[in-house]
């Protein structure tokens, strides 16, 4: 079973419909990093948190440190938003910074 | 500012065959990292570094040597190339300032370099 695990794998909506991306990890994080790549294939940050909520424009990123859950929400989605959406666990391990990786969700938003 | 870098963005080799990748980053991080994405998988760690001249393996380490004799680059090596190095390899860096923002720990990654091993 990997350590993070993202829900769903691919998710295919409409121009304006609200989105939600959940990733639940079974290990001990410091945080936990949202990233967004795009089609053609650079990798982006969007979020580091470690509680609480935070947002960007029309994303937004909760956390659950308790129940080992964390969700990404896009509102009034749109084409361009369409891209594969990455959550990490943030780890120190023996003094390093590492991040466990799911294996992302491939968003397709049709106009 | 360039951010990180990575050369080359493509390449083909034959197996058996030996090439280097560079990652440079201008952000004077401590941290710098070497991926591989391979289709189902998402990103698995090779190999890190926590500072110039420092390595440490990472989850799948087999077959790469990496070196980081620059504070600012960090070079993965392939000695004898195998089709299952076939992959999208992707470097990325981050600093290491303990006690401040947790946006200090994100990390910042280079476009890739698509890697064929026929």
């Amino acid at each position: 079973k990997n350590e993070v695990e993202q829900s769903p794998q691919n998710l295919t909506a409409q121009e304006g419909e609200f989105i939600t991306i959940n990733c639940s990890y079974s290990v001990g994080i410091s945080a936990l990093h949202w990233l967004q790549q795009h089609p053609g294939g650079g990798i982006v940050s969007l979020f580091m948190l470690s509680s609480g909520k935070k947002k960007h424009g029309r994303l937004i990123a909760t956390i659950n440190i308790q129940e080992k859950h964390s969700s990404l929400h896009i509102t009034a989605s749109h084409p361009r938003d369409s891209a594969v959406y990455i959550c990490a666990a943030l780890l120190f391990i023996q003094g390093a910074q590492k991040l466990v990786f799911g294996q992302g969700t491939r968003l397709t938003i049709n106009p | 500012n360039a951010g990180v870098t990575q050369t080359p963005k493509f390449r083909v080799l034959k197996t058996g065959q030996s090439m280097t990748l560079l990652c440079a980053q201008d952000m004077n991080h401590e941290y710098m990292y070497w991926y591989r994405q391979d289709p189902g998988m998402g990103l698995r760690l090779i190999h890190y570094s926590v500072g110039e001249g420092t390595t440490a393996k990472g989850e799948v380490p087999d077959g790469y040597n990496v070196s980081r004799l620059k504070k600012q680059n960090f070079l993965l090596g392939l000695e004898s190339a195998a089709p299952s190095q076939t992959s999208v390899y992707f470097c990325a860096s981050s600093n290491l300032r303990r006690g401040l923002s947790l946006s200090s720990y994100e990390q910042y990654f280079g476009p890739g370099t698509r890697l064929t091993v026929t």
